[in-house]
């Protein structure tokens, strides 16, 4: 069971170049979110999507794009890379219990470690 | 704004002492407050999670406090080992929203060194 999978792990970008940030999970779980990490700050939302079908903003949605791609997929896109965007980046996702009523714990990839020069 | 707080941001401890991570929250809707264990270059891993609704959860070394009144909880560590050494990282949300997913509010982390 593999969980939440991220790929690339590393990745060095040059100002203004993009790419995407993939990650894919294998729990069922409806909900997928991306958070970046810095030093001193913890782990702060990026964006997520509650449910397939639905994205939302969370605390530092600017200079990113995401894309429920489908029930396993969520990734995240940087259109032109700027040096403040350099972080660890991790995918997230949780399930609901049985009756529905309630979200379950969310688990982590292993992160993608990007540095943006 | 930080809505959880966490303190302190270093600790170094004895191995066998007793570690303690404190920390505040500010939104009284939160229901759900997790502590996730993070190894250098992996992932945060859940450690152990309490709801509001009881003061105290005890799993083997690790025992998270909480108090509603003051909005504050915080994880104590028991026999601390070396195998401990991390960074832990408190949570908080609101698990009571179906369909809004468990959206983290995390507090900064505290790297924890234990020593032999």
């Amino acid at each position: 069971n593999a969980g939440v999978t991220q790929t690339p792990k590393f990745q060095v970008l040059k100002t203004g170049q993009s790419m995407t940030l993939q990650c894919a999970q294998d729990m069922n779980h409806n909900s997928m979110y991306w958070y970046r990490q810095d030093p001193g700050m913890g782990l702060r939302l990026i964006y997520y999507s509650a449910s397939e079908g639905t994205t939302d903003k969370g605390e530092v949605p600017n200079g990113y794009n995401v894309s429920r791609l489908n029930k396993r997929e969520f990734s995240l896109r940087l259109e032109s890379a700027a040096p403040s965007q350099t972080s660890v980046y991790f995918c997230a996702s949780s399930g609901a219990d049985r009756a529905g009523t309630m979200n379950t714990e969310a688990f982590f990839g292993q992160g993608t470690r990007l540095t943006v020069v | 704004q930080q809505q959880v707080k966490q303190s302190p941001q270093s600790l170094i401890v004895q191995k066998g002492g007793i570690s303690i991570i404190n920390c505040a929250y500010e939104n009284t809707a939160f229901d759900y407050f997790p502590w996730y264990q993070q190894f250098p270059g992996k992932g945060p891993a859940l450690l152990i999670a309490i709801r509001p609704d009881v003061s105290e959860k005890k799993e083997g070394r690790f025992t998270i406090s909480f108090n509603k009144s003051a909005k504050q909880f915080s994880l104590h560590i028991m026999d601390s080992q070396p195998g401990d050494s991390a960074t832990y990282f408190c949570a908080a949300s609101m698990m009571e929203r179906p369909g809004g997913g468990n959206k983290l509010t995390f507090g900064t982390g505290t790297q924890l060194k234990v020593e032999l």
